[in-house]
């Protein structure tokens, strides 16, 4: 079956570096996308992996191992407004698998 | 401006009815999607369709009907066999057609459905 796993919460303070790490037990996959979810928002797209290795946009990495089956999501400078939730997730073509979503606090 | 539109962004149900929801994309995305999310959890596949007149079945489809009759409107109706249906129901679409290109997904700003 297709099941991802992450932590629930985690919590940083600002001007951290924080990873939230997706863990899987699938294979298959096209790739590993990332997405940001604000209370009450839509979930918008943050990084994608479709090779194993680092990706970099910005304050944001994320990184894909398929031999380890995992991969994480890496925040850096982090800033009050990250404080939402984050979601790993995987796809076969045009079908798309969620994590449940790690909540991301940031304190001052 | 490009995007997608949901509509209602609340949603009331009453028991034995038949509801609606509205999703519409200008993006020119071929493949469309909805998602069920329940408070504190992620999110759960319901329907997505490809092509215009194709759609297929996600991990919760039961109660649920989906049409595509054209390709920027993909909407859902949750019947009353669905006896749990409150819920956050998120609409999103991309653009790549099962390559190894990125797919990103784009979402839709959700309908919350409740039942009176």
């Amino acid at each position: 079956g297709q099941s991802l796993e992450q932590p629930s919460e985690v919590t940083a303070v600002e001007g951290a570096i924080v990873q939230i790490n997706c863990t899987y037990q699938t294979s298959g996959f096209y790739g590993l996308s990332w997405y940001q979810q604000h209370d009450g928002g839509a979930p918008t797209f943050l990084s994608y992996n479709a090779l194993d290795g680092l990706e970099e946009t910005g304050r944001f990495s994320s990184f894909l191992s398929r031999s380890d089956s995992y991969g994480y999501l890496l925040l850096q400078e982090l800033q009050m407004k990250d404080s939402a939730s984050y979601f790993c997730a995987v796809n076969y073509g045009q079908n798309f698998v969620f994590g449940p979503g790690t909540r991301l606090s940031v304190l001052p | 401006d490009g995007g997608i539109t949901q509509s209602p962004k609340y949603l009331f149900r009453k028991e034995g009815q038949n509801v609606t929801l509205s999703c519409e994309q200008n993006l020119n995305h071929d493949a469309m999607y909805w998602y069920r999310q329940d408070p504190g959890q992620g999110l759960r596949l319901i329907y997505y369709s490809q092509i215009v007149n194709d759609f297929q079945k996600g991990d919760i489809a039961e109660g649920y009907s989906v049409s595509r009759e054209k390709k920027e409107s993909f909407p859902l109706t949750v019947t009353s066999a669905q006896k749990n249906p409150t819920a956050f129901y998120l609409c999103a679409s991309s653009k790549s057609r099962g390559t190894l290109a990125k797919n990103i997904q784009y979402f839709g700003a959700g309908t919350r459905l409740s039942v009176l």
